[in-house]
């Protein structure tokens, strides 16, 4: 049963553009939600995070963006640059679950220059 | 101030044999979690500990195990090894058995031939 999805395993934009990555979920209780860039034989390192009670939030060329209803989050990258280029993985968290969290699958994004 | 510690960075154990796994958080958190990363199953989460009690387990047989101590270090326990086993392990810490300021360590990179 996979409660966090990520649908598109690569995505490659050119430098300077925006870059979406997007993740759904399927379960309601998850109230927290979080953004890793990760590079091969390291730990993901953390991006951003959102909680359920905002739809929106924004730290330097990264935003996260949350939509309740639909089940949604996304992040957008602007501008993206080279070094960029990395696996992102998003992953939920539910408070009754401790810091438990449950990952997507992750998506390979390149940063052509 | 010091990240996550993960100890060793690499090892290969033979098939049948056991391993341990240390990880040390950072100074002040009390919440230690491990995960498994494999390439078909991504980023799966094993157990967590909070002053040296396990909060939550993940879906993985009993030969997984861990500990944590009164400083918060904690350690893995694998035994009777399989190839499956062969994965990427990562620890992460929190202050608290949430989700919030999780840092993940380097990994600790398990070869089991």
């Amino acid at each position: 049963d996979q409660q966090v999805k990520q649908n598109s395993p690569s995505l490659s934009v050119q430098e300077g553009r925006i870059s979406i990555l997007n993740c759904d979920y399927t379960n309601s209780m998850f109230d927290y939600f979080l953004w890793y860039k990760k590079y091969p034989a390291e730990g993901p390192t953390f991006l951003i995070s959102i909680s359920s009670i905002k739809d929106k939030n924004e730290d330097g060329r990264f935003t996260v963006f949350l939509n309740k209803s639909a089940k949604h989050l996304s992040l957008h990258i602007v501008p993206s640059q080279p070094g960029d280029s990395a696996v992102y993985f998003c992953a939920a968290s539910e408070e009754t679950s401790g810091s438990r969290l449950t990952f997507g699958e992750g998506t390979q994004l390149t940063v052509n220059p | 101030k010091a990240g996550v510690t993960q100890t060793p960075r690499y090892l290969i154990k033979t098939r049948g044999q056991q391993v341990t796994l240390s990880c040390s958080p950072i100074s002040g958190h009390r919440s230690v979690s491990w995960y498994q990363q494999t390439p078909g199953q991504g980023l799966q989460f094993l157990f967590e500990y909070f002053s040296e009690t396990q909060r939550n387990k993940g879906n993985f047989p009993g030969r997984f195990s861990g500990r944590q101590f009164s400083n918060s270090r904690s350690e893995m326990n694998v035994s009777t090894l399989e190839l499956g086993d062969s994965a990427l392990y990562l620890c992460a810490s929190s202050p608290y058995s949430t989700a919030y300021g999780y840092t993940f360590g380097s990994g600790t990179r398990l070869t089991v031939v």
